[in-house]
């Protein structure tokens, strides 16, 4: 049972080129997340997927798309990456999302900068 | 818009001793009020959850407390122990587990 796995690891990019980042879960859960951390500002919402077949934005949204591809996988692309995109990238989920005793479960993150 | 405040940013105990950890938010209309471990280079690791309807919740050597009225809660930590050194986070679900997050407490627990 491997939890939240996300690829890369790591990710080093010049401006303009694009990338997806991978995230898979093993627990079936219905729903997923994308955040980013930054230094001194804590983690926040980029987007996520209350269920297969749904995603919504959070609170940072610009610069990405998202993909459900199916109940396991979740993944985030940057079209056209920038420097402000630098930054660790955590996917998490959670059993279901409405209820108040659910809890996120993160993988370990994918560290990326923009060059 | 929820915000979520912790004090301090830092803290540097000797092993053995309890400590308490603040976590601070602005509305009162929380969903749920959760406690994260985050170690360097690693994700977030759940350590306890309290309900809006809830006052607290125990873990071992860990207790949280939410005061809804007050806008704060409490991560108790008794014994500390050098394991215990990392970031620790609380989050405020906002409804349908968005979670805001605070910026974290960086613990550590010296021998």
């Amino acid at each position: 049972n491997a939890g939240v796995t996300q690829t890369p690891k790591f990710q080093v990019l010049k401006t303009g080129q694009s990338m997806t980042l991978q995230c898979a879960q093993d627990m079936n859960h219905n729903s997923m997340y994308w955040y980013r951390q930054d230094p001194g500002m804590g983690l926040r919402l980029i987007y996520y997927s209350a269920s297969e077949g749904t995603t919504d934005k959070g609170e940072v949204p610009n610069g990405y798309n998202v993909s459900r591809l199916n109940k396991r996988e979740f993944s985030l692309r940057l079209e056209s990456a920038a420097p402000s995109q630098t930054s660790v990238y955590f996917c998490a989920s959670s059993d279901r999302g409405e209820s108040p005793a659910d809890t996120q479960y993160f993988g370990p993150g994918t560290r990326l900068t923009v060059l | 818009k929820q915000e979520v405040t912790q004090i301090p940013a830092a803290l540097s105990v000797p092993e053995g001793e309890n400590l308490v950890l603040n976590c601070s938010f602005t509305d009162s209309a929380i969903y749920n009020l959760q406690w994260f471990r985050q170690d360097p280079g690693k994700g977030l690791t759940s350590l306890l959850l309290i309900q809006s309807s809830q006052r607290e919740q125990t873990s071992g050597r860990l207790n949280a407390s939410l005061d809804k009225s007050s806008g704060r809660s409490t991560l108790y930590i008794a014994a500390s122990q050098p394991g215990d050194s990392a970031t620790y986070l609380c989050a405020g679900g906002t409804g349908f587990q968005k979670l805001v997050f605070g910026t974290g407490t960086r613990l550590l627990v010296s021998p």
